[in-house]
């Protein structure tokens, strides 16, 4: 199946400081990719859709200047974490829709978690 | 609206025993469905999906689950729990109202799986 990874798997930051999270689709090409959040226990919550060449369509709820998504290329997109806070910290999730794919099934990264101290 | 409901936030089963974890779904139009599993600090690994054709579904580590329309559900089994199974499930629903196809989970069921 379809790869995606994500850089870095944990990373730990002082509030204040902003974090780049990168996801990537390692053997296909994404037109769009999500990101996701993920709270202890809990679901995914849509952040936001990633469109490759255009602006990011953000759900409702979540601060388009706190969390920045660039989709510069096929297949890689990134997440930053503006100024980040102690209630920033959280698992971050990305994904990738493979065009043409019945169903259009996401395959997801592994996953960043992030700490604010 | 597509909606997911996933009934009981934890299931424990003795290794060996049967496997059920329960779905319920509303679409206003026909959807795809989705069973994914986390394990610990990692993202989802596809487990079986529901596209069109066949309402009985095969996936990997012996899962497989049925889509019942009338009931609007789409339970997943396995016929004998092993230890590696222990982890987060998360059933999905898309369907193209909206042109999207953006997937709604549920709650997620964590499966305990006991020697």
């Amino acid at each position: 199946g379809a790869v995606v990874s994500q850089h870095p798997s944990r990373v730990i930051c002082k509030s204040g400081t902003s974090v780049k999270i990168e996801c990537r689709s390692l053997d296909f090409q994404a037109t769009t990719m999500f990101w996701y959040r993920q709270f202890p226990k809990q679901s995914l919550m849509l952040m936001a859709t990633s469109n490759e060449g255009s602006k990011a369509t953000y759900e409702q709820g979540v601060e388009k200047d706190k969390f920045l998504i660039n989709h510069a290329s096929l297949t890689l997109s990134t997440l930053t974490v503006t100024s980040a806070h102690p209630e920033d910290s959280s698992f971050y999730i990305c994904s990738a829709r493979q065009p043409g794919l019945a169903g259009y099934e996401q395959f997801f990264g592994p996953g960043t978690r992030l700490t604010v101290l | 609206a597509q909606s997911v409901t996933q009934l009981g936030s934890h299931v424990s089963v003795s290794e060996g025993a049967l496997v059920l974890l329960r779905c319920n779904y509303s679409s206003s139009v026909p959807p795809y469905l989705f069973w994914y599993v986390q394990y610990p600090n990692q993202g989802l690994q596809l487990l079986l999906k529901y596209t069109t054709g066949a309402t009985l579904v095969k996936g990997i580590n012996g899962f497989e689950a049925e889509f019942k329309k009338s009931e609007t559900s789409f339970h997943l089994t396995k016929p004998s729990a092993h230890m590696s199974d222990a982890a987060e499930y998360f059933c999905a629903v898309s369907d193209k109202a909206g042109g999207s196809y953006i997937p709604t989970f549920g709650r997620g069921t964590s499966l305990i799986v006991h020697p």
